[in-house]
C-alpha cells in the first residue's frame, strides 16, 4: 500500500522567506510526528499530532516554526523567516501505535 | 544530554561477515527500541524493534540483542551484503502513550559492506 509521502522533496529558500512542507500520512494512522534531521545526525523530534490535535510541540526550535493538521490527515509544517540554521531534512512519520513509518523527507536549503 | 549513544560511528565489513552496532541508553522509562535503516536521499525505514521483556529478537538476517540491566542493545546483521550498505539508527521511546512515543535517536552508524 501507499506509504508516507512528503512534498516538495527539495526546497531552496532565500533567508527570510517563508516555506511550507507537506506530509500525507498513511491512511488511518492517528499519530503523526515531525522530525528534523541535520546532516550526519539522527532525526530529532519537533512536534506530535493525535488526529487534528497538536499535543506536543516541545521540539519546535523557535516560534518561527508552526505545524497544523486541520482535518486529522494531511499535515503542514511552516517555517517563517527562514534562517540558515533551518537547513536540514524534515521528516514526517505516521504511526498506528508504536511503530513509526517515515516519509522520504523534504530537504530544505536556506541560502 | 545524549540519551541514546550509538557506536561505532562507521563500520566496514566484508561480504558474508557479521555487522554489529551497539547502543546504550540512560532513560529507564524507555521500553521500545527500534532500529532504522536509511539510504542516501531516503527516509528511515523500520527494520526491527524490541521490547525489554525479551532478550533477543530475530527477523531474517537481522537480530536485536537486549540487555536490560546494562541498558544496552545491539543490532547484528548476519551474512552482510553490499546492499546492506546504509546508515543505521537505533532509537528508543518511553512506555507512556501519545506524544511520549516520540523517538530519541542515536547519531547513526554508516555501514559499508565490501564485495
Amino acid at each position: 500500500g501507499a506509504g508516507v509521502s512528503q512534498s516538495p522533496r527539495y526546497k531552496v529558500a532565500k533567508r527570510g522567506q517563508d516555506v511550507a512542507l507537506r506530509c500525507d500520512p498513511i491512511s488511518g494512522h492517528v499519530s503523526l510526528f515531525w522530525y528534523q534531521q541535520a546532516l550526519g545526525q539522527g532525526p530529532e523530534f519537533l512536534t506530535y499530532f493525535q488526529n487534528e490535535a497538536q499535543l506536543d510541540k516541545s521540539g519546535l526550535p523557535s516560534d518561527r516554526f508552526f505545524a497544523e493538521r486541520p482535518e486529522g490527515s494531511v499535515s503542514t509544517l511552516k517555517i517563517q523567516r527562514t534562517q540558515q540554521e533551518d537547513s536540514a531534512v524534515y521528516l514526517c512519520a505516521s504511526s498506528p501505535q508504536r511503530e513509526q513509518y517515515f516519509g522520504p523527507g523534504t530537504r530544505l536549503t536556506v541560502t | 544530554q545524549q540519551q541514546v549513544k550509538q557506536s561505532p560511528q562507521s563500520l566496514i565489513v566484508q561480504k558474508g561477515g557479521i555487522s554489529i552496532i551497539n547502543c546504550a541508553y540512560e532513560n529507564t522509562a524507555f521500553d521500545y527500541f527500534p532500529w532504522y535503516q536509511q539510504f542516501p536521499g531516503k527516509g528511515p525505514a523500520l527494520l526491527i524493534a524490541i521490547r525489554p521483556d525479551v532478550s533477543e529478537k530475530k527477523e531474517g538476517r537481522f537480530t536485536i540483542s537486549f540487555n536490560k540491566s546494562a541498558k544496552q542493545f545491539s543490532l547484528h546483521i548476519m551474512d552482510s551484503q553490499p546492499g546492506d550498505s546504509a546508515t543505521y539508527f537505533c532509537a528508543a521511546s518511553p512506555r507512556s502513550g501519545g506524544s511520549n512515543y516520540k523517538l530519541t535517536f542515536g547519531k547513526g552508524t554508516l555501514l559499508t559492506v565490501n564485495p
